[in-house]
């Protein structure tokens, strides 16, 4: 079936880098996302990775995907204190677009 | 407007009442799509319409919810006989089809059902 797991909490001090990492099972995603939420707020997209790529590199954030190992990592680098919110890792399922989350990554950066 | 609306942001109810929830989303956007969010968890897909109709509806839990977007825009999530496990926040989303599939998120209704 369709399932997306991913650590739950990822303490680091600012200024050191953060990896989140993610297990998708659908092996035909055509797109795997990283969502952003930060407390009262909705869900806001911070990147994506199409399936036929490996990494993907945007400002502080890389994205690594791992296809055999249905494996995707989100890292960012010189992680701020603005940074601390709740990461959710997502697929979207083959043949349709149905978007599948993940529990969630609460991220907390201490200064 | 430019962003997801849904509305009410907060709603409180008693155990066996009727409660809808509403969502205008972006301008343009044929996809819609509506998720819960329990405490501590991520959203977990109710149902999605692409249009007027739903293409999806195999999240919804039980026959008490149904969702209705009859013009293709606004949409409508009811539960009937609310139960205390209804309570979450109800999270709704839009997206161009034609796109990547990302998705923009309301800030979505907290429903507390006592």
């Amino acid at each position: 079936g369709e399932d997306v797991e991913q650590s739950l909490f990822l303490s680091v001090r600012e200024g050191d880098s953060s990896v989140i990492n993610c297990t998708y099972t659908d092996s035909s995603s055509t797109y795997l996302y990283w969502y952003k939420q930060e407390p009262g707020a909705g869900l806001q997209l911070l990147t994506y990775i199409f399936s036929n790529m490996d990494m993907k590199q945007d400002q502080r954030l890389t994205v690594l995907l791992n296809k055999k190992d249905k494996h995707l990592s989100l890292r960012i680098a010189d992680t701020q204190t603005g940074d601390s919110a709740i990461y959710f890792c997502a697929e979207i399922t083959t043949g349709g677009f149905k978007t599948i989350f993940g529990a969630g990554t609460r991220l907390f950066v201490k200064a | 407007g430019a962003g997801v609306s849904q509305t009410p942001s907060n709603k409180v109810t008693e155990k066996g009442k009727y409660v809808e929830l509403r969502c205008d989303p972006i301008s343009g956007h044929t996809a819609l799509y509506w998720y819960r969010q329990s405490l501590g968890q991520g959203p977990e897909f109710l149902i999605y319409f692409q249009g007027t109709g739903a293409a999806d509806d195999s999240g919804l839990p039980n026959d008490r919810f149904f969702a209705v977007r009859p013009e293709g825009s606004v949409s409508t999530l009811k539960i009937q006989r609310t139960e205390r496990g209804d309570s979450a926040v109800y999270l709704c989303a839009s997206s161009r089809r034609e796109s990547t599939g990302e998705l923009f998120f309301g800030e979505g209704s907290r429903l507390t059902v006592l």
